[in-house]
């Protein structure tokens, strides 16, 4: 079984602060890892993902993400914070399986950016 | 590339009437196609997986009477809310896969059932 953890519900940063999300996962194969964006009344954007190969992944919109085996993490960063970083972000493990693997999410952070 | 769209983007329907969803791939072949159901302000939960040409296969809890799921090509997939109640009302999401690990989302639809 596959799990994802995200804590806190919700993010405040100034603009041009470093965000930083938090994904935790649990998974008896080694993983793929996604973080998503979702902004109001739309469906996922695929932010970046982790398939194994470089353990530091760069997506778009400047964030990047760091894959730890040793802590099971999956954190989300962006050094500097703009105002249309404002969304729903979540983090999802895949269970690999082939044809019809699964995703699994975690809750998912709102990240605000004040001013 | 691997644009998935879905229509209609919103839609009102009303006690025990059934509406129907689409879901294309509009430039890939997606063998499997998944569709979600996401309450306001919390995570998406897979209501089932279908591949072309075969039954869908549910999660547990969800009603195969209820949601009826058609894929019928490689760029299609239905979703059906049979007999709609309030309860029914959310935001649904489909996502498509043609190389395994990833999927690829759609805008969603939001469901309002009066």
């Amino acid at each position: 079984a596959q799990s994802v953890t995200q804590l806190g519900s919700h993010v405040s940063v100034s603009e041009g602060a470093l965000v930083l999300l938090r994904c935790n996962y649990s998974s008896s194969v080694p993983p793929y890892l996604f973080w998503y964006v979702q902004y109001p009344n739309q469906g996922l954007q695929l932010l970046l993902k982790y398939t194994s190969a470089a353990t530091l992944v760069k997506g778009i919109n400047g964030f990047e993400a760091e894959f730890k085996k040793s802590e099971t993490s999956f954190h989300l960063t962006k050094p500097s914070a703009h105002m249309s970083d404002a969304a729903e972000y979540f983090c999802a493990v895949s269970d690999r399986t082939g044809a019809n693997s699964k995703l699994t999410f975690g809750k998912g952070i709102t990240l605000s950016v004040r001013p | 590339g691997a644009v998935v769209s879905q229509h209609p983007s919103w839609v009102i329907c009303k006690s025990g009437t059934s509406v129907k969803i689409e879901c294309r791939s509009l430039d890939f072949q997606a063998t499997t196609m998944f569709w979600y159901r996401q309450f306001p302000k919390q995570s998406l939960m897979l209501m089932a997986t279908s591949n072309e040409g075969s039954k869908a296969t549910y999660e547990q809890g969800v009603e195969k009477d209820k949601f009826l799921i058609n894929h019928a090509s490689l760029t299609l997939s239905t979703l059906t809310v049979t007999s709609a109640h309030p309860e029914d009302s959310s935001f649904y999401i489909c996502s498509a896969s043609s190389r395994g690990y990833e999927q690829y989302f759609g805008p969603g639809t939001r469901l309002t059932v009066t």
